[in-house]
Order: C-alpha cells, then sequence, then structure tokens
C-alpha cells in the first residue's frame, strides 16, 4: 500500500463546477504539499500546510492531521485549471517527499 | 527571476551511452533534489543534496550518478548501469523557510532508443 494516497486518480468536470481532491497518507509529517503539473511536465507548488486551511484565489487547502487526511478544492473551475495536482508529504525529521500518484483533472467549458 | 533551470527539455539517448541532465538554481537553496517520473507511479528520488560536496542515494539510485561542487548546481548523469532509462526527470530544491518549501525545475524528458 502506497503511503500516500489520493482520489480520484482522473476527474472530469464542467466549467464552473466544484472540485474536489482528496489526499491520505499513513506516515507522521511536518507538512503537506499540494502540487500542479501542466502537460509540458513542469511542476508548480501551491500549498504547504501543517495544520488548518490555507486559499489562494479559487484553491482552498484543507489538512486534518489527528485524521491523516487532506483535500484540494477548486471553486468555479475553469478550463485552464486541468492539469494534475499532485498531493506529496515531508515525514518527520527529513526533506525527502513522499508523492502520491497524482489526480489527472481535466475541465470542459 | 529566481528559479530553477533544467536542460535540455527533450534528450535524446542510444542504449549504452551515459547522459548527462543539468539542474540549476539561484534560489540560494542548500538542499537540492532529483526525482524520476514513470506514468501511472508517484515521483520517486534518486539523489539528493543538502550540502556542497555532500550528497545521499535516495530510493533508485541504482545507474545514477551526481555531484554538488557548486551550490547552485547539481547535474545528474544516467548511467549505462540504468535498465530503463526513459523517464521525465525533475529536479528540485528547498530551503527550510521557504515559503511552499520546494521549488521544481521544468523537468527533462531523456528517451533512450
Amino acid at each position: 500500500k502506497n503511503e500516500v494516497e489520493q482520489s480520484p486518480q482522473n476527474l472530469t468536470a464542467q466549467e464552473g463546477e466544484f472540485i474536489t481532491i482528496n489526499c491520505s497518507y499513513s506516515v507522521g509529517i511536518s507538512a503537506l504539499h499540494w502540487l500542479q503539473q501542466h502537460p509540458g511536465g513542469g511542476i508548480v507548488s501551491l500549498f504547504m500546510l501543517s495544520s488548518g486551511k490555507k486559499k489562494h484565489g479559487r484553491l482552498i487547502a484543507t489538512i486534518n492531521i489527528q485524521e491523516k487526511h487532506s483535500s484540494l478544492h477548486i471553486t468555479a473551475s475553469h478550463p485552464r485549471d486541468s492539469a494534475v495536482y499532485i498531493c506529496a508529504v515531508s515525514p518527520y525529521n527529513t526533506d525527502k517527499l513522499i508523492f502520491g500518484t497524482g489526480t489527472r483533472l481535466q475541465v470542459f467549458p | 527571476d529566481g528559479g530553477i533551470t533544467q536542460s535540455p527539455k527533450y534528450l535524446f539517448r542510444k542504449e549504452g551511452q551515459n547522459v548527462t541532465l543539468s539542474c540549476e538554481q539561484n534560489l540560494n537553496h542548500d538542499a537540492m533534489y532529483w526525482y524520476r517520473q514513470d506514468p501511472g507511479q508517484g515521483l520517486r528520488l534518486i539523489y539528493y543534496s543538502q550540502i556542497v560536496n555532500d550528497f545521499q542515494k535516495g530510493d533508485i539510485a541504482e545507474g545514477y550518478s551526481v555531484s554538488r561542487e557548486k551550490k547552485e548546481s547539481f547535474p545528474l548523469t544516467v548511467t549505462s548501469a540504468q535498465k530503463n532509462p526513459t523517464a521525465f526527470y525533475l529536479c528540485a530544491s528547498s530551503y527550510p523557510r521557504a515559503p511552499f518549501g520546494y521549488t521544481f525545475g521544468s523537468g527533462t524528458r531523456l528517451t533512450v532508443v
């Protein structure tokens, strides 16, 4: 079993829909990261969380440390949000990341 | 602007040849990392370096080598010993107090024919 699990693996939405991507992990962590990978391959960091909730524009990330679960929400989705969203965790006492396999999101106009 | 530069974006090599992928950062980050991405799998750590002239093996180091002679540079060599070198390679760097923790490069897609 992977230490970081994401769901769903694939997600299709109509423009304007509210999107939720989930991430569960099984190790103790100091931080959780949400990343965005566009078709060209480069990765952009969206959020780094250690507790609570963060918001940036239409993106919201939450984390529940006790339940070892995080969610990434996209409000009023747009075709330009189409990308692979990756959850990664920083285990305690290490600079290394453990990655989920990603959620491929396609938003249609 | 500060960031990570990976070059080239696409690379083709014949089987049996060594190839070196470049990664340069101007963020003054201490730690640098190389990851490999294969379809349907999460990124896997090849090598990482937390300080100049020091580096450690990651989870899949066999068939790869690195050097860290300068803080800004962390080149990765894919040797002929790597059995399945065709993949997408990502470089990253980190600094403890950076807002997002990590910065990633745009990647190099290596195809070995």
